[in-house]
């Protein structure tokens, strides 16, 4: 157990739809990150927050969003889901701003568009 | 930009010693990391490297080459359980984020 926990674990909606996931990273941590793994293909950066604010940006659509709260928990908002936004949904945790090289990986949400 | 290369997939036996490389081609290069992924799981942490040479951590080393770019992680007295995704990931300072290869499948036989 990596003490990063991920809700929820499996999400099934609709194409057009908006979903919110969220993430608590491990206490005392953070930076809170967000990676995308669809099917056979590398963990995709999207989002990093440290803090509260914005760290670094990746290849995140404009139809995705994050925040991270005062209580260092985050949350990622996919809007307007496309079928290709099917994919596991990992956030992770650091105790540092970045650049990080050991992260700390909660078990994931499974996002299926139908 | 960034990008990495790893082989898609790597098979042995058990008991084996099997090495799996990583080249990479990034700006403000700072480090290496691995990471090891079972089916259906999370990435976990299995080593780092920010200077040239290898690091060892049991049965699983490391080893960084800067100047050429490359890596590798070598797993030793392959075990079943060893049969995962592993990644490479540059870190880099620049973009102060973590960037992950696609990963190579190890598949460990009897």
């Amino acid at each position: 157990d990596s003490g990063v926990t991920q809700t929820p674990k499996h999400l099934i909606t609709a194409t057009g739809q908006r979903v919110t996931l969220r993430c608590s990273p491990r206490s005392g941590d953070l930076s809170v990150y967000w990676y995308q793994q669809s099917l056979d293909q590398g963990l995709q950066f999207l989002i990093q927050y440290y803090n509260g604010e914005e760290r670094a940006k990746g290849n995140i659509l404009e139809r995705f969003s994050a925040q991270q709260f005062p209580d260092l928990h985050s949350e990622l908002n996919l809007s307007s889901l496309e079928l290709g936004d099917s994919a596991l949904y990992f956030c992770a945790s650091s105790p540092a701003g970045g650049p990080n090289e050991k992260l700390f990986f909660g078990s994931g949400t499974q996002l299926s568009v139908l | 930009g960034q990008s990495l290369e790893q082989p898609s997939e790597v098979t042995a036996v058990e008991g084996a010693i099997v090495q799996i490389n990583c080249t990479y081609q990034t700006s403000g290069f700072y480090g290496l990391s691995w990471y090891q992924q079972h089916d259906g799981g999370a990435p976990t942490f299995l080593s780092y490297n920010a200077l040239d040479g290898l690091e060892e951590t049991g049965r699983f080393s490391s080893f960084l080459s800067r100047s050429d770019s490359y890596g590798y992680l070598l797993l030793q007295e392959l075990q079943m359980k060893d049969s995962a995704s592993y990644f490479c990931a540059v870190l880099n300072t620049g973009f102060q984020k973590l960037v992950f290869g696609t990963g190579t499948r190890l598949l460990v036989s009897p």
